[in-house]
């Protein structure tokens, strides 16, 4: 079946530009979560949806990162006035639910570079 | 969530059996075990993750001791494909308490012809 796709694969953009990371979870798939991984760095978590709860932010980095999650599918992860720091791969994962013994799907990634 | 120990890098010879140990002393009782890994610019896999008893599926092969503070990943007849990054990871098991997943810097598995 097809699994979490995100898009696009790879975004090029000048510092300062804002952009937007989409991810398409696995359908039926009610928890959904962004990490991201620098260059040579370990995945880092960066927030959690699970159905209609609030969203668990506590991995943002900054307030120039968002993320939104409509009609409990599709995620938006937007980062705002980019700096080089924020070139990472950033990773998608989805799960049946939220409980620890659900595991995790990933996406292959977006990798975002910063001019 | 409980930490866990890896060697940095493993060598394994292709056809022979890969054993990947983890530590995590530290583990509660409501802690998972899983077991994910990375080929390079791809995503982290999932591979098998277990509570108390072993377990396997058409991947590997996953051996909790019974003191439940290590386990050993079995990859039972490794192919070049294998070569990746194996993450050891525990996590919460309860609803809505096991969001994330806390990766450490894995095991470096290089399977050789």
């Amino acid at each position: 079946g097809a699994g979490v796709s995100q898009s696009p694969s790879n975004k090029v953009t000048e510092k300062g530009k804002d952009v937007e990371l989409r991810c398409d979870p696995i359908s039926g798939h009610t928890a959904l979560y962004w990490y991201r991984q620098s260059l040579g760095q370990g995945l880092e978590f960066l927030i959690y949806f699970q159905g209609n709860s609030a969203p668990d932010k506590s991995g943002l980095p900054s307030d120039r990162f968002s993320a939104e999650r409509t009609g409990g599918s599709v995620s938006t992860l937007t980062i705002q006035r980019t700096q080089q720091e924020d070139s990472a791969v950033y990773l998608c994962a989805s799960s049946l639910g939220g409980q620890g013994g659900q595991p995790q799907h990933f996406g292959d990634g977006t990798r975002l570079s910063i001019l | 969530d409980a930490k866990t120990t890896q060697p940095p890098s493993m060598d394994c010879a292709e056809g022979r059996a890969a054993n990947l140990p983890c530590n995590h002393s530290t583990i509660s009782g409501n802690e998972y075990v899983y077991w994910y890994r990375q080929i390079h610019s791809q995503g982290p896999q999932y591979i098998i993750h277990g509570l108390k008893n072993n377990e396997t599926n058409e991947m590997a092969s996953l051996i909790i001791t019974e003191d439940r503070k290590s386990s050993t990943l079995i990859l039972p007849h490794a192919t070049l494909r294998d070569t990746a990054v194996y993450y050891c990871i525990v996590r919460v098991a309860g609803y809505n308490q096991g969001g994330k997943l806390i990766f450490g810097q894995g095991t470096e598995l290089s399977v050789k012809p």
